[in-house]
């Protein structure tokens, strides 16, 4: 079963209009750490947010923000007055302990294309 | 250095020849994963050290890959008898217990195979 569900494979936003990316995961673990990265087209993946499973509050990052519903396993990516420099990809991943330790699994992916 | 390091940046190669990808992590983290994504996809996971250990080998896709990390340090991903369906992009990542956790990547080598 997928561990982090991406249902958009591709986004288009108007430039300074917020978007939201969706992300949904499966863990039975009660600590957790929930990611978002950005790889533009170099292929460079940058670190954009993160919320731990026991955070209360949504964690925020300059125009990102996250919208966490804990009960409904949902890690959404809200980016806020779009940038043409935001067209790229964009992956949520989950930490969690597995069987081995520190586990990464990321999600497919959505491709965000910002119209100017 | 500053940051993870990953050498070649691009390896072509002939099918059936073998290749090795190195990964230098930045210094002080304990944990360090490798992935492979092709193009347009997502990342597979591959392989995942604590220390010098491989707890988790459970994503190499055949016995034609192997990884080995010596020091706490270094990586280096070896693929024998490369096959076409190997070309991708190989990334590794490190990161440190204490904090967020978070991964930060190298910019990864790009396998082309022949």
């Amino acid at each position: 079963a997928q561990k982090i569900t991406q249902t958009q494979p591709g986004m288009f936003v108007q430039e300074k209009e917020a978007v939201t990316l969706d992300c949904t995961y499966d863990t039975s673990d009660q600590s957790y750490g929930l990611f978002w990265y950005k790889q533009p087209s170099s292929g460079e993946m940058i670190f954009l947010i993160y919320q731990g499973s026991y955070d209360e509050q949504n964690a925020t990052e300059g125009r990102y923000s996250l919208n966490f519903q804990k009960a409904r396993k949902s890690a959404n990516l809200v980016i806020s007055a779009s940038q043409l420099g935001d067209s790229a990809m964009y992956f949520c991943a989950m930490r969690e302990t597995g069987n081995y330790g520190q586990n990464f699994v990321f999600g497919p992916g959505t491709r965000l294309s910002v119209l100017p | 250095g500053a940051g993870v390091s990953q050498s070649p940046s691009n390896k072509v190669t002939e099918k059936g020849k073998d290749v090795e990808l190195r990964c230098d992590p930045i210094s002080g983290h304990t944990a360090l994963y490798w992935y492979r994504q092709s193009l347009g996809q997502g990342l597979e996971f591959l392989i995942y050290f604590q220390g010098n250990s491989a707890p988790d080998k459970s994503g190499l896709p055949s016995d034609r890959f192997s990884a080995e990390r010596t020091g706490g340090s270094v990586s280096t991903l070896t693929i024998q008898r490369t096959q076409q369906e190997d070309s991708a992009v190989y990334l590794c990542a490190s990161s440190h217990r204490q904090g967020l956790g978070k991964l930060f990547f190298g910019s990864g080598t790009q396998l082309s195979v022949l």
